[in-house]
């Protein structure tokens, strides 16, 4: 069946600019997480979505990122007035229940800042 | 705070041999960890995972152990083969919390 996709695949803006990334997560799977990879480091967590429930935006690094879930399905992550050193690959994962099962992760969209 | 790390940056192994990759986690609360597999330009992909209440895992030509007293997790891979190359990262899930990740290579 169909994993986790993301679009767009890359994306290079200027600094300033607004982007939004999006993920389509795996039909039926309720959590949807976003993470941020930069060059040499680890999963750094930003957001997650469980069904209905509020989402956790503890991980999100300023106010200048955003995140939505439209109907429990497909997401949008918003960054606004994009910096430099918010270059990296962003990474979506979905899973099929709450927090400890397993993420299936999608390829990521990798975002330059020039 | 909190962290999930490896001990190793970079592991590289000879075809055919066993590879360890180790990592150490510092929330003693943690009740389940994975580990996942990232390849060249993909996202990660899982591997295998643990629960706290056991010690041992096998999977195929994989094994991970979990040393709660330390603190510490490994991953075993047996007979190590080129498609093995790949950044392995473990992460405890319960705290959304991963760590940065080992770059295995295989030596033909």
């Amino acid at each position: 069946g169909a994993g986790v996709s993301q679009s767009p695949s890359n994306k290079v803006t200027e600094k300033g600019k607004d982007v939004e990334l999006r993920c389509d997560p795996i039909s039926g799977h309720t959590a949807l997480y976003w993470y941020r990879q930069s060059l040499g480091q680890g999963l750094e967590f930003l957001i997650y979505f469980q069904g209905n429930s509020a989402p956790d935006k503890s991980g999100l690094p300023s106010d200048r990122f955003s995140a939505e879930r439209t109907g429990g399905s497909v997401s949008t992550l918003t960054i606004q007035r994009t910096q430099q050193e918010d270059s990296a690959v962003y990474l979506c994962a979905s899973s099929p229940g709450l927090a400890g099962s397993t993420q299936y992760f999608g390829p990521g969209t990798r975002l330059t800042v020039t | 705070g909190e962290s999930v790390g490896l001990h190793l940056p970079t592991l590289s192994v000879q075809e055919g041999d066993n590879s360890i990759i180790n990592c150490a986690y510092s929330n003693s609360a943690s009740d389940y960890f994975i580990w996942y597999k990232q390849e060249s330009g993909k996202g990660p992909q899982f591997i295998i995972d643990i629960r706290s209440n056991m010690d041992k895992r096998q999977g195929q030509r994989v094994t991970v152990l979990l040393n709660k007293t330390v603190k510490h997790l490994s991953l075993q891979i047996a007979a190590t083969q080129p498609g093995d190359s790949a950044v392995y990262f473990c992460g405890s899930q319960g705290n959304l919390i991963f760590g940065k990740g080992t770059k295995l290579s295989v030596k033909p």
